[in-house]
C-alpha cells in the first residue's frame, strides 16, 4: 500500500508569487489533514477534510491560504501570494476514520522557501 | 489548548531501554496522549498512544501517571535506528487536531 505523497518535495519562489502544493492520501482514507512547521516553531495544524468537505480550519493562518480537496480525493493548498514568514515545511497527513485512537499517516513534506 | 514540555535533547547507547519524559500539566480530563517520531527527511510516523491505562505495542511502551499530568515513552532496547525527533502530542477527543511540542531528539550511540 502507498503511503501519503507530496508534490513537490521542494519549492523556491519569490515573495509575493503563488505556490501550489498537492497531497496524495493512502487510498481509502477520507481523513486529510495539512500541518506545518515554520523556522524554529513547532508542527502546527491547519485544517482538516472529511472527503471534500473542510471539518476544521481553524489553523489556518490568514486569507492567504487556501486549501481544497475536488472529489474526495487528493487536496492541494495554495498559497497567493507568498510572503517570508510561509517559508518552512508543509506536511500533509491522512487516517481512514476519525477519532482520538486513529493513527494519522504523514507524507515526507514538501520544503517551501521564499525569497 | 493544552501543550507539552519536553526536554530538548536525550543520548543514549545502543541495546540499553531510553526513557523519554513529557510534562503535560494542562491536559484535560478527555485529551489523548499520542506519540510520534521523526526521522532525518521523513514525516512525523506513529509510535503510540493512550489515555488513562499504560500500553505497549511492538515498537514501545507509554507510562501515563495516575494524574496524567505527565508520560514516558520507554523503548526497551534502542537501536541506531531510534535516532529520531520524539513528538509527545495532545489530542482533544472533540477534533483531529494532533497538538505537537518542540519534540526532544534522541540520539544512540553505538
Amino acid at each position: 500500500e502507498a503511503g501519503v505523497t507530496q508534490f513537490p518535495s521542494h519549492s523556491v519562489i519569490e515573495k509575493g508569487q503563488t505556490v501550489t502544493l498537492r497531497c496524495d492520501p493512502i487510498s481509502g482514507h477520507d481523513n486529510l489533514y495539512w500541518y506545518r512547521r515554520v523556522m524554529g516553531k513547532e508542527i502546527k495544524f491547519l485544517l482538516h477534510f472529511v472527503k471534500e468537505s473542510k471539518q476544521d480550519e481553524s489553523g489556518m493562518p490568514n486569507n492567504r491560504f487556501l486549501a481544497e480537496r475536488t472529489g474526495g480525493t487528493y487536496s492541494t493548498l495554495k498559497v497567493q501570494p507568498a510572503e517570508l514568514e510561509d517559508s518552512g515545511v508543509y506536511f500533509c497527513a491522512s487516517s481512514r476514520k476519525r477519532g482520538g485512537f486513529e493513527t494519522q499517516y504523514f507524507g515526507p513534506g514538501t520544503r517551501l522557501l521564499v525569497l | 489548548d493544552a501543550k507539552t514540555t519536553q526536554p530538548n535533547s536525550m543520548e543514549s547507547n545502543e541495546e540499553e531501554p531510553v526513557h523519554l519524559p513529557c510534562n503535560h500539566s494542562t491536559i484535560s480530563g478527555t485529551d489523548y496522549i499520542h506519540w510520534y517520531r521523526q526521522l532525518p527527511s521523513q514525516g512525523p510516523e506513529y509510535v503510540i498512544h493512550g489515555l488513562t491505562s499504560n500500553v505497549n505495542n511492538r515498537m514501545a511502551s507509554l507510562a501515563i501517571a495516575e494524574d496524567r499530568k505527565s508520560s514516558t515513552l520507554i523503548l526497551h532496547r534502542a537501536t541506531l535506528r531510534d535516532a529520531a525527533v520524539y513528538y509527545c502530542i495532545l489530542r482533544p477527543y472533540n477534533t483531529d487536531k494532533l497538538i505537537f511540542g518542540t519534540g526532544t531528539r534522541l540520539q544512540v550511540f553505538p
